[in-house]
């Protein structure tokens, strides 16, 4: 079974903090994807990553960057985060490029509340 | 602009009886792909079913089927026989197609919070 993780399922952060969201996935997929998910407003796309070092800005990057130094590691960061990020973020990853009936797997989430 | 609308925020269903969620989408490329997921309180995101633009069926998965009507351009998840468990937040969504053929991106609906009642 394709497993993604997420490092934490609940995270509380004050304004202005440096935050670091981490996803591993361990099927040697070479996407992966990062999503906000707001009441109301589906999940958008906030950054993905279609092999180590690269990366794309989704639908919604301002105030967040990304890492991926290792192919299983995708790590979302909020440099100073403000109170309009506190939402659920979903970590997803999928096997191929171009397939259209590739399904992507996801992490159980994190919670994030920024005070 | 490729977009799925969710016109159902919420829907209540008795236990053992069929629901339908609505999914319609909008796309001018001829080939896509449709996906449903399933979200429950734990927050993990459930793949249930796919059904591709040029499949001559619809798709089928155990209690799922996908009604796919592509004239009305609709995607509706039918789920039989409906259970407690089934309760969760529901998301259908498409493939995104960009220069070259089907990206990596899906584009996701606002969902349906479905509540099944003993």
């Amino acid at each position: 079974d394709v497993k993604v993780t997420q490092s934490s399922r609940y995270l509380v952060k004050r304004t202005g903090e440096k935050v670091f969201l981490e996803c591993v996935q361990d099927m040697d997929h070479e996407n992966m994807f990062w999503y906000r998910q707001d009441p109301g407003l589906g999940l958008r796309l906030i950054y993905f990553s279609y092999d180590v070092k690269m990366k794309e800005k989704g639908d919604i990057p301002e105030g967040y960057s990304v890492s991926r130094e290792k192919k299983e590691r995708f790590s979302l960061i909020l440099e100073s985060a403000s109170t309009n990020q506190t939402s659920m973020y979903l970590c997803a990853s999928s096997p191929h490029r171009g397939q259209v009936q590739e399904t992507q797997y996801f992490g159980p989430g994190t919670r994030l509340l920024v005070l | 602009a490729q977009k799925i609308t969710q016109t159902q925020p919420g829907m209540f269903v008795q236990e053992k009886e069929a629901v339908t969620l609505d999914c319609t989408y909008d796309t001018s490329d001829p080939s896509y792909g449709l996906f449903w997921y399933k979200q429950p309180s734990s927050g993990e995101m459930i793949f249930l079913i796919y059904q591709g633009s040029y499949d001559q069926q619809n798709a089928t998965e155990g209690r799922y089927s996908l009604n796919f009507q592509k004239a009305r351009k609709s995607a509706n998840l039918v789920i039989s026989a409906s259970q407690l468990g089934d309760s969760a937040m529901y998301f259908c969504a498409m493939r995104q197609w960009g220069y070259g053929g089907a990206t990596n991106k899906l584009i996701f609906g606002t969902g349906t919070l479905l509540a099944v009642q003993p």
